[in-house]
């Protein structure tokens, strides 16, 4: 089966410009959870959807970062305007189902997109 | 609060040395806790989970980990270090099975 797609795969973009990355989970996978990962730290999770609803987005800091998956399957991630702390890698994944927290479904984790902002 | 403490940031080992990465956890509740392996310019890869099940976790590539609840540990392991196995490594823990808060990894180096 197909992987986790992103796009692009690299991005350079000066501070205060905007820029967008893309996501399409694996087909049949209703849980989409972007994820930035600084350099030498984990990945944190930014916002989770369930099919096209926002589960958390606690971590997403709204004042520049938005997100939308507006027909329940890809996603877009949006920063405007970008900071020079914005620079890493965005990681999107997805999995089966996380509507049962008892419950665990494995994340499948696309091949990112790393950010440099000037 | 949940959190993952990785020792070691960097871990060099010998091709056919044993690999120990070490990981220790805070959950609230019984957590489920994952490796994941990162390659180059890569994606994260699940090599192991635990999930409530058997406390030795048997994962790909030759990787087995153990939940030791009363250390709050979940180590990952290897007996013999290929050099394929030069990568970054995150362990993971999710207490309920839906959220994941990573460690800040650790490098492998394999020296030949």
């Amino acid at each position: 089966e197909a992987g986790v797609a992103q796009s692009p795969r690299y991005k350079i973009i000066e501070k205060r410009q905007s820029v967008a990355f893309w996501c399409n989970p694996i087909s049949g996978h209703a849980t989409l959870y972007w994820y930035q990962q600084i350099l030498g730290q984990g990945p944190k999770l930014l916002i989770q959807f369930q099919n096209n609803g926002v589960v958390d987005d606690s971590q997403l800091p709204k004042d520049r970062f938005s997100a939308e998956r507006l027909k329940g399957v890809d996603s877009t991630l949006k920063i405007q305007p970008a900071k020079l702390e914005d620079s890493a890698v965005y990681l999107c994944a997805s999995s089966l189902d996380s509507t049962w927290l008892l419950s665990y479904n494995e994340q499948f984790f696309g091949p990112g997109t790393r950010l440099t902002v000037l | 609060a949940q959190s993952v403490t990785q020792l070691g940031s960097h871990v060099s080992v010998s091709e056919g040395a044993l690999v120990l990465l070490r990981c220790n956890y805070s959950s609230s509740v019984p957590p489920y806790l994952f490796w994941y392996v990162q390659y180059p310019n890569q994606g994260l890869q699940l090599l192991l989970k635990y999930t409530s099940a058997a406390t030795l976790v048997k994962g790909i590539n030759g990787f087995e980990a153990e939940f030791k609840k009363s250390e709050t540990s979940f180590h990952l392991t290897k007996p013999s270090a290929h050099m394929s196995d030069a990568a970054e490594y995150f362990c993971a823990v999710a207490p309920t099975g839906n959220q994941f808060y990573f460690g800040t990894g650790t490098s492998l180096t394999v020296i030949p």
